[in-house]
């Protein structure tokens, strides 16, 4: 069965430190992958997906990712933190066959 | 706004009592999903509809069923509530089964 790991639980960073939280799967075939924030008291919103083609995504608030097949991993990226980025991130993956499979979380916290 | 409208947005109920979470999008999307968010476990898929009609079984469906009676509707039921199904309930839809999700509100259900 598909899995979603996030090894990272939670995570505190100054405001302008880089980020990267680590998200992995375990489904050898085509998948479709994403990453969603949830604010405090708010719902899950996409930040970018990816399907097929350029491995670096880019999505919204100048996060990025990278999908690198031969680790399986799909990496959730941003150069310099804000505070208003404190949120849970939620890595997930899609074979296309039913809904999405969600990674545990990673909570970041971003210190002024 | 188009989007997805959860009720309510949060309940507290007495164990061996019965509840129906209510879930309405209006953007035509053909498959909707319902999660349990729970601390330390991210979202885990409690039931899906791929369209109207069709209902399929997610993670963790024990103790809660579901109807897909038009395209727009998609309620969880709680036949029998027991403590253990406290939590955050997320709605979500997708135009198909492999396309990004939107998310409602969430509704927070406390079982006594």
């Amino acid at each position: 069965a598909q899995s979603v790991s996030q090894h990272n639980h939670h995570v505190i960073l100054s405001e302008a430190a880089s980020l990267e939280l680590g998200c992995n799967y375990s489904y050898g075939g085509t998948v479709n992958l994403f990453w969603y924030v949830q604010y405090p008291g708010q719902h899950l919103q996409l930040l970018l997906k990816y399907f097929s083609g350029d491995p670096l995504v880019k999505g919204i608030k100048g996060f990025e990712a990278e999908f690198i097949k031969s680790k399986f991993s799909f990496n959730l990226r941003k150069p310099s933190v804000q505070w208003s980025d404190t949120a849970e991130y939620f890595c997930a993956g899609d074979t296309g066959r039913r809904a999405l499979t969600f990674g545990s979380g990673t909570r970041l916290q971003v210190q002024p | 706004t188009a989007g997805i409208t959860q009720a309510p947005t949060s309940q507290i109920l007495a164990a061996g009592r019965s509840m129906t979470l209510r879930c309405t999008q209006d953007m035509r999307h053909n498959a909707m999903y319902w999660y349990r968010q729970d601390l330390g476990l991210g979202l885990r898929l409690i039931h899906y509809s791929n369209t109207a009609g069709t209902t399929g079984k997610g993670e963790v469906p024990d103790g809660y069923s579901v109807s897909r009676a038009n395209t727009d509707d998609f309620p969880l039921t709680l036949a029998s509530a027991v403590p253990s199904q406290t939590s955050v309930y997320f709605c979500a839809s997708s135009e198909r089964d492999n396309q990004p999700q939107h998310f409602g509100d969430g509704t927070r259900l406390s079982i006594l």
